[in-house]
């Protein structure tokens, strides 16, 4: 069974601030998503990342994909309100696989 | 922007009773898929599906679950007798292909709650 733990499982901090949330498993895997989740709603994809140690930007989210495929991270600078939700990272361990296996989440909530 | 649709947003049930959770996936997406979450859980995969048939299921996706694509736009999910521990929030998702970026789409959910 692959497991996906996020750190932190909860996040406050104040508006303007940067933080880091990580995703870690001891297993390899093909591709990675990040997710974001409001509550009552279903995830809406942030973004996907397949090669080792490949760095995407969206806006003031910066994602990364560890060179061994193995883990990840997500990068906000300058935190605001809006980016309060919850965060959920998603891999495939291989090509054929179907099933997206999600890690446990990240709980964000910005303070004003 | 084309979107996953799901019906109904809530479905309250009895125990034993038979519900079946309606998607509409992206129309140019060829794979579909399950997934449910139960409050306060990870989201957990159940099924996917291509081609009118099964390609992959969890072990939690046992003989009551059933799921069937009937037209050119629906994807159902079927319980036949739900139990307690069904109540979950169920999301559908869809993919238009096998690439490399797999990315999958997911509806709002319906919220099942059997009592």
């Amino acid at each position: 069974t692959q497991l996906l733990e996020q750190s932190p499982q909860f996040l406050s901090i104040q508006e303007g601030e940067n933080l880091t949330v990580y995703c870690n498993s001891s297993s390899v895997f093909s591709s990675l998503q990040w997710y974001r989740q409001e509550p009552g709603e279903g995830p809406v994809l942030l973004v996907t990342v397949v090669t080792g140690g490949e760095v995407k930007k969206l806006k003031r989210l910066t994602f990364q994909f560890g060179d061994a495929r193995k883990d990840s991270s997500l990068h906000i600078t300058a935190a605001q309100p809006g980016d309060t939700g919850l965060y959920l990272c998603a891999g495939l361990t291989n090509f054929g696989n179907e099933k997206l296996t999600f890690g446990t989440g990240t709980r964000l909530t910005i303070i004003p | 922007e084309p979107e996953v649709t799901q019906t109904p947003s809530h479905q309250v049930t009895q125990m034993g009773q038979e519900v079946i959770l309606r998607c509409v996936p992206i129309s140019n997406h060829l794979y579909f898929y399950w997934y449910r979450q139960i409050l306060g859980q990870k989201v957990e995969f159940l099924v996917s599906f291509y081609n009118n048939e099964i390609s992959e299921k969890s072990e939690i996706f046992d003989d009551q679950f059933s799921v069937e694509r009937p037209d050119g736009s629906n994807f159902t999910l079927k319980i036949r007798s739900t139990k307690l521990e069904d109540s979950a929030m169920y999301f559908c998702a869809s993919r238009m292909d096998r690439t490399i970026y797999n990315e999958q789409f997911f509806g709002p959910g319906t919220r099942l709650t059997v009592l």
